[in-house]
């Protein structure tokens, strides 16, 4: 059974700061990850998609890498704004069966001004 | 935002009644899928479809049925709403060519 597990749980830093959110998996057989933000009471929009094949993606001020042997994966953001604060969620796309997608619990940010 | 909404958004029932939430998408994707999310368990799958009529049991199953007749609208049924089954409740569809997940707004469900 894949399980994905995210560390920190909760991470809070200064304005400007550059950090990283680390996303781990138990089975490599995956065909894709996938990096959320979720904003308290809300929904969970898509930031970045990393195919199996891959190895990193960037979207602005975000990258996200992925080493599927190793079964991790980390969300980089570049020069932190009080924006940014929310709940970061990975999820992988599991090979196998009816594209079934499990999710880590989740890293709670806040970005201090 | 993928064309994705769900109703209602709100609701708030007693526990034994029966309680109906839909998830409407206008995109024809073919998988579909049903969250919920509680604090400290991140999303659990609770079922998924991956056509009309063709749909199975994820983590969470126990408690809910689901249905899904048109390509367009998924529904999950709690036949008899427990006080466990408050939670917020999140639908999803699978963009293929790419396979990306898109989320509803979800529907907060209080079972009192």
């Amino acid at each position: 059974k894949q399980e994905v597990t995210q560390i920190p749980a909760a991470l809070s830093v200064p304005e400007g700061e550059n950090l990283v959110l680390n996303c781990s998996f138990t089975d490599s057989a995956i065909y894709n990850l996938q990096w959320f933000r979720q904003d308290p009471g809300k929904g969970l929009t898509s930031l970045l998609l990393i195919q199996s094949s891959q190895r990193e993606q960037t979207s602005g001020r975000l990258n996200a890498s992925l080493d599927k042997s190793s079964g991790r994966s980390t969300l980089y953001i570049a020069a932190s704004q009080p924006g940014d604060s929310a709940t970061y969620l990975c999820a992988v796309l599991n090979s196998g069966g009816y594209q079934k997608v499990t999710f880590g619990i989740g890293t709670k940010l806040q970005v201090i001004p | 935002d993928a064309g994705i909404t769900q109703s209602p958004r709100h609701k708030v029932t007693e526990t034994g009644t029966p309680v109906t939430l839909r998830c409407h998408q206008t995109e024809n994707h073919r998988y579909m899928y049903w969250y919920r999310q509680d604090p400290g368990h991140g999303l659990r799958l609770i079922h998924y479809s991956y056509g009309v009529k063709d749909t199975d049991k994820g983590e969470v199953s126990d408690g809910y049925s689901v249905s899904r007749s048109k390509t367009e609208d998924f529904l999950l049924t709690l036949e008899s709403a427990t006080s466990s089954q408050t939670s917020v409740y999140f639908c999803a569809i699978l963009r293929q060519g790419g396979n990306e997940q898109f989320f509803g707004p979800g529907t907060r469900l209080t079972v009192l």
